[in-house]
């Protein structure tokens, strides 16, 4: 099976701007959780998707927004984007069931100038 | 999701058991104990996963204890590709995940 895919895999945008990054689950993967890592906070989870509604939050501002899609992908926006937006943003799949572990894409590095 | 404590650091020789503590002493009963590794600026790998027996796959060992408080990771011949943090979360299924600092993991030839 083909791994979690994300895109872009690189961005650098300007403060204020908004940017859209991409997540394809696993084949057969209903859940998308997103997080953010940074060097001084670590991983933190933002949200997760299932059957396109958001079933989990995290702490984070409502500039940080994402949908899933019929077909399992999932797309997360962050709006007015700020210099500590800058992280490594990573999308995660799993199977809904016993264990429910997750899968993780390898990420797209946002850098805000 | 419970609280975990894992030792900061830890160093490995090549080719010898490695084996990572991890205390989680408010986990619930309904709660996994997870974990994962992140060698450098990748994602995520998951290794391993149980609630409360013993697990193994064919990356490595998990050992629970039978107040389930505590759990051991064991890599059975460490290479030097086992270099990642190690995370350790205690969680429900299909849920969030909380990561905490985890244990810098150095496998030393």
């Amino acid at each position: 099976k083909a791994g979690v895919t994300q895109t872009p895999r690189y961005l650098i945008k300007t403060r204020g701007q908004q940017v859209t990054l991409s997540c394809s689950p696993i084949s057969g993967h209903r859940s998308v959780s997103w997080y953010q890592q940074t060097p001084g906070q670590g991983l933190q989870f933002l949200f997760e998707y299932f059957s396109e509604t958001q079933r989990n939050k995290g702490n984070f501002p409502g500039r940080f927004s994402g949908r899933q899609f019929s077909n399992s992908r999932s797309e997360m926006n962050v709006s007015t984007l700020e210099l500590g937006d800058s992280a490594l943003y990573l999308c995660a799949s799993s199977f809904v069931g016993e264990g429910g572990e997750q899968y993780f894409g390898p990420g797209t590095r946002l850098t805000v100038t | 999701d419970a609280k975990t404590t894992q030792p900061t650091s830890m160093d490995c020789a090549e080719g010898r058991a490695a084996n990572l503590p991890c205390n989680h002493s408010t986990i619930s009963g309904n709660e996994y104990v997870y974990w994962y590794r992140q060698i450098h600026s990748q994602g995520p790998q998951y290794i391993i996963h149980g609630l409360k027996n013993n697990e193994t796959n064919e990356m490595a060992s998990l050992i629970i204890t039978e107040d389930r408080k505590s759990s051991t990771l064991i890599l059975p011949h460490a290479t030097l590709r086992d270099t990642a943090v190690y995370y350790c979360i205690a969680g429900a299924a299909g849920n969030k995940l909380t990561f905490g600092g985890g244990t810098r993991v150095l496998v030393k030839p």
